[in-house]
Formats: structure tokens, C-alpha cells, sequence
């Protein structure tokens, strides 16, 4: 299976800062199609989980120009140019190239 | 406006059998891969099935293949999830997706599976 380790475990910020997450995948995400699915979401505390960027740094529609996605192969970021007060919660990258799908442990991000 | 509405969760004992429904609606149902993902209490995120959209091929992580089966009714808008032999470490909320290019675009409410005697 694909180990999917993301670091920080946490991050405590201020609303204005910037935040990065590290998202390390144990093989290539690369898959047969040509395409990298690594996707990032967001769990907001007490909600389901929502959608933020597929494919590496494809944004979802509703995903506000302060998120961004990078990396490739087996290391991946997510970036938040300046932290608001709604993107408090808990970050997951999770790889949809190889089954079984796997998910990181997630990144908790707490506002100072 | 998609909408994911999970339902069919509770209190069962182990060994016993469970079956969840999720409704969809907003989009068409018959185009789009349907999964499966549970989150265990003050957990992380487990992926537990996927289903293609013409309900053809399925695919299990090991933790559940053999126990669970996920299906699907086109013709009625359903995604659903058969768990028999339920154990303790199946406690969870159980959440259906539906799929988008490698990724889960939408996520239901969920619906908890708790287990025990």
C-alpha cells in the first residue's frame, strides 16, 4: 500500500500567515494515464470532509486563490498564502493513483 | 446543488450484518464512479470501497474485501454498502462520495456505524 505522510502535524497560526503542508507518498503518484492524483481536503471540526484541489493543484471551483497545490512524483504541497479564519481544521492529502486509496494521518491547522 | 444523503447507520453487534443507503441527487448518477470512506472516532480517513458507474467492477482495500460489497441502483439514484461480520475496529462514520478525476469531489453527511455488544 501507499504510505501517505504529511507533516506538520499541526500548525498554529496567526490570520495573515502564510501556512505549508508537506505531503510525502511512499511510490510515485505518477500514474499509467500520465496523471498525478493527489488530492487535498479539508475537515473542518465537526463537518464532513470538503473538497480543495485534485490532480495536484487543479482547484475546485469554490476554492479561494489563497490555496495552491504543487509537487509531483512523491512530494507534494499545499499553501496557503494567507491564513482566514475559516481554513481552520485538519488538512488530509490522500493519493487516488494506486488501490487501496490512502490518506495522510492529516494536518491540524489551529488560528493563535 | 449536489446532495449525498447517507442513511442506514446504528448501533449493531459484532458478527452481525449492516446495510447502508446513500441517496444522490444534482447530478447523473449512471456517469460517476461512487465510493466509500469512513472516518473511526477522532480519527483519520479510511477509503473502504469504490464502485465504476455502471456498477461492473468494484474495489476493496483488505481490510473489509470478503465482508463488504458496495453496489449500486442507477435506475434509483443509490449507492449502497453491505457489511456483514462487523467488528468493534468497523466503528465509524461512513461517508459516500462521488468521484471526480482521481479524486472525491463531493462528500456526503455521514452516517456513524457503531459496534459493539
Amino acid at each position: 500500500d501507499v504510505v501517505m505522510t504529511q507533516t506538520p502535524v499541526s500548525l498554529s497560526l496567526a490570520i495573515g500567515q502564510p501556512a505549508s503542508i508537506s505531503c510525502k507518498s511512499s511510490q510515485s503518484l505518477l500514474g499509467t494515464s500520465g496523471k498525478t492524483f493527489l488530492n487535498w481536503i479539508l475537515q473542518r471540526p465537526g463537518q464532513s470532509p470538503k473538497r480543495l484541489i485534485y490532480q495536484v493543484s487543479k482547484l475546485y471551483s469554490e476554492v479561494p486563490d489563497r490555496f495552491s497545490g504543487s509537487g509531483s512524483e512523491t512530494e507534494f504541497t499545499l499553501k496557503i498564502s494567507r491564513v482566514e479564519a475559516e481554513d481552520l481544521g485538519v488538512y488530509y492529502c490522500w493519493q487516488g493513483t494506486h488501490f487501496p486509496y490512502t490518506f495522510g494521518a492529516g494536518t491540524k491547522l489551529e488560528l493563535k | 446543488e449536489v446532495q449525498l444523503v447517507e442513511t442506514g447507520g446504528g448501533l449493531v453487534q459484532p458478527g452481525r450484518s449492516l446495510k447502508l443507503s446513500c441517496v444522490a441527487s444534482g447530478f447523473t448518477f449512471n456517469n460517476y464512479w461512487m465510493s466509500w470512506t469512513r472516518q473511526a472516532p477522532g480519527k483519520g480517513l479510511e477509503w473502504v470501497a469504490s464502485i465504476t458507474n455502471s456498477g461492473g467492477s468494484t474495489y476493496y482495500p483488505d481490510s473489509v474485501k470478503g465482508r463488504f460489497t458496495i453496489s449500486r441502483d442507477n435506475a434509483q439514484n443509490t449507492l449502497y454498502l453491505q457489511m456483514n461480520g462487523l467488528r468493534s475496529e468497523d466503528t465509524a462514520t461512513y461517508y459516500c462520495t462521488r468521484g471526480y478525476y482521481g479524486s472525491f469531489a463531493y462528500w456526503g453527511q455521514g452516517t456513524l456505524v457503531t459496534v459493539s455488544s
